[in-house]
C-alpha cells in the first residue's frame, strides 16, 4: 500500500531536548516536505526536498533541521524544541513537487512544555 | 513573497444547503491544487487545475480556475454531513515550495 508514515503519532516533550520525527515513503518520490498545522494559520511549510541530499527552506524553518540521506526516509530534526514549536506537524511526499498530488503522513502532535 | 488567501475560515451551513470557498494568490500559478482534512484527520488530494478558466466536476464539487490563473474556488452542492472537513488549496511558488491557503472549516447541521 503507497503510504507516507511518520514516527511518532504524539510527543509531549521539555523545552530543550533534542528530538527527531521520523518520516518515511515507500513510493519512490523525488519530492518530501514537513508543514505544520496551526489554528487559523493553515499548513505552513517548514522545509522541503527536490530529492536526496537537496534540502530547501519553507516559509517557517527557524528552529528546525532536516536532511535527505536516502529517498525514501526525510527527518525532522529540532535541536532545541520551545512552547512555540507546539503544533501538528505533517510530512508528505510527491512524484515532482508542486506539480503533483501530495501525499500526506498522519501527523505529528507535539507539545513543547 | 506569494502569498494564498483563503476565505472564509468557517461556514456552517444546513445540510442540502450550498456551500464555497474562494482561494486568492499573489501570483499567478502553474496549477492549483484541493485537499480536504476531515477531523482529526490529515489533508488528502481531492484535485488539481492547470489550465486559465478550466472547471472540473466531482459529483457534488465544482472546482474552478480563474482566468487570470490567481483565484479559484470550490463549490458544494446540496452539502451532505460527509462533506464535514477543512477545505484547503495550495499551490507551488517560484522555488518549488509549496504555499497552502489557511483553509475552510465546514460545519454541517443535520
Amino acid at each position: 500500500e503507497a503510504q507516507v508514515t511518520q514516527n511518532p503519532r504524539y510527543l509531549i516533550t521539555v523545552t530543550g531536548k533534542k528530538l527527531t520525527v521520523t518520516c518515511s515513503q515507500n513510493m519512490n518520490h523525488e519530492y518530501m516536505s514537513w508543514y505544520r498545522q496551526d489554528p487559523g494559520l493553515g499548513l505552513r511549510q517548514i522545509y522541503y526536498s527536490m530529492n536526496v541530499e537537496v534540502t530547501d527552506k519553507g516559509d517557517v524553518p527557524e528552529g528546525y533541521k532536516v536532511s535527505r540521506k536516502e529517498k525514501r526516509n526525510f527527518p525532522l530534526i529540532l535541536e532545541s524544541p520551545s512552547p512555540n514549536q507546539t503544533s501538528l506537524y505533517f510530512c508528505a511526499s510527491s512524484s515532482r513537487g508542486g506539480y503533483y498530488e501530495q501525499y500526506f503522513g498522519p501527523g505529528t502532535r507535539l507539545t513543547v512544555t | 513573497g506569494q502569498q494564498v488567501m483563503q476565505i472564509p475560515q468557517y461556514q456552517h451551513v444546513q445540510e442540502g444547503e450550498d456551500f464555497t470557498t474562494y482561494c486568492n494568490s499573489s501570483t499567478t500559478l502553474s496549477n492549483i491544487q484541493w485537499y480536504k482534512q476531515r477531523p482529526g484527520g490529515h489533508p488528502v488530494f481531492l484535485i488539481q487545475l492547470v489550465k486559465s478558466g478550466e472547471v472540473k466536476k466531482q459529483k457534488r464539487l465544482t472546482f474552478q480556475f480563474g482566468e487570470a490563473k490567481k483565484n479559484s474556488s470550490l463549490h458544494i452542492t446540496a452539502t451532505q454531513t460527509t462533506d464535514v472537513g477543512t477545505y484547503f488549496c495550495a499551490g507551488p511558488g517560484n522555488n518549488n515550495d509549496m504555499r497552502f491557503g489557511a483553509g475552510t472549516r465546514l460545519t454541517v447541521k443535520p
